[in-house]
């Protein structure tokens, strides 16, 4: 009964440097986010996916890149992380309205 | 302007007593959907209650209940007998259905402490 799972749970970052945030979803959901958390400020998005093979930008792309690799699949990358970038990342996907979120990411960039 | 507005930034309940946390939305979409999330310390997501704008009954889940009222674009979220365990972040969100954006808008949330 796994749901949305996330990898990795923790990650540090030096300035610069770059990773991927993995994501999967088993419930055969077609619409694929990510968002990430600031402290005091609720969720906001950064890229969504409506389906596979599609990726559009939300409130706040900049610095990041995503892949909808397949229906299942939904990355997140970081090509020159900065220090702005040390958030909580979350995945989610949904069906008819619905979110489920993934564990998080908590990711420092130093 | 704010999508969700929650303006409570901490509440405090007393275990077994009923307690409201407040959330009002804009939008000019007559189609949406409306949301309430938990997120405990242990940092997950998780939902709890879903009303929908064209829905005339208020929705409700075990001791969640959500007090919807599209005059006045609010939607409260009511946990009736306090638990320990209700001690957590509570974030209201909206989805407008003809933006064609697909996107959850959060509020900033609410951190509810239950009191034994």
């Amino acid at each position: 009964n796994a749901g949305v799972t996330q990898t990795p749970k923790f990650q540090v970052l030096k300035t610069g440097q770059s990773m991927t945030l993995q994501c999967a979803q088993d419930m055969n959901h077609n619409s694929m986010y990510w968002y990430r958390q600031d402290p005091g400020m609720g969720l906001r998005l950064i890229y969504y996916s409506a389906s596979e093979g599609t990726t559009d930008k939300g409130e706040v792309p900049n610095g990041y890149n995503v892949s909808r690799l397949n229906k299942r699949e939904f990355s997140l990358r970081l090509e020159s992380a900065a220090p702005s970038q040390t958030s909580v990342y979350f995945c989610a996907s949904s069906e008819r309205g619905k979110a489920f979120f993934g564990q998080g990411t908590r990711l420092t960039v130093v | 302007a704010q999508k969700i507005t929650q303006t409570q930034p901490g509440m405090f309940v007393q275990e077994k007593e009923a307690v409201t946390l407040d959330c009002t939305y804009d939008t000019s979409d007559q189609s949406y959907g409306l949301f309430w999330y938990k997120q405990p310390s242990s940092g997950e997501m998780i939902f709890l209650i879903y009303q929908g704008s064209y829905d005339e009954q208020n929705a409700t889940e075990g001791r969640y209940s959500l007090n919807f009222q599209k005059a006045r674009k609010s939607a409260n979220l009511v946990i009736s007998a306090s638990q320990l365990g209700d001690s957590a972040m509570y974030f209201c969100a909206m989805r407008e259905r003809q933006t064609g954006a697909n996107n959850l808008f959060f509020g900033t949330g609410t951190r509810l402490t239950v009191i034994p």
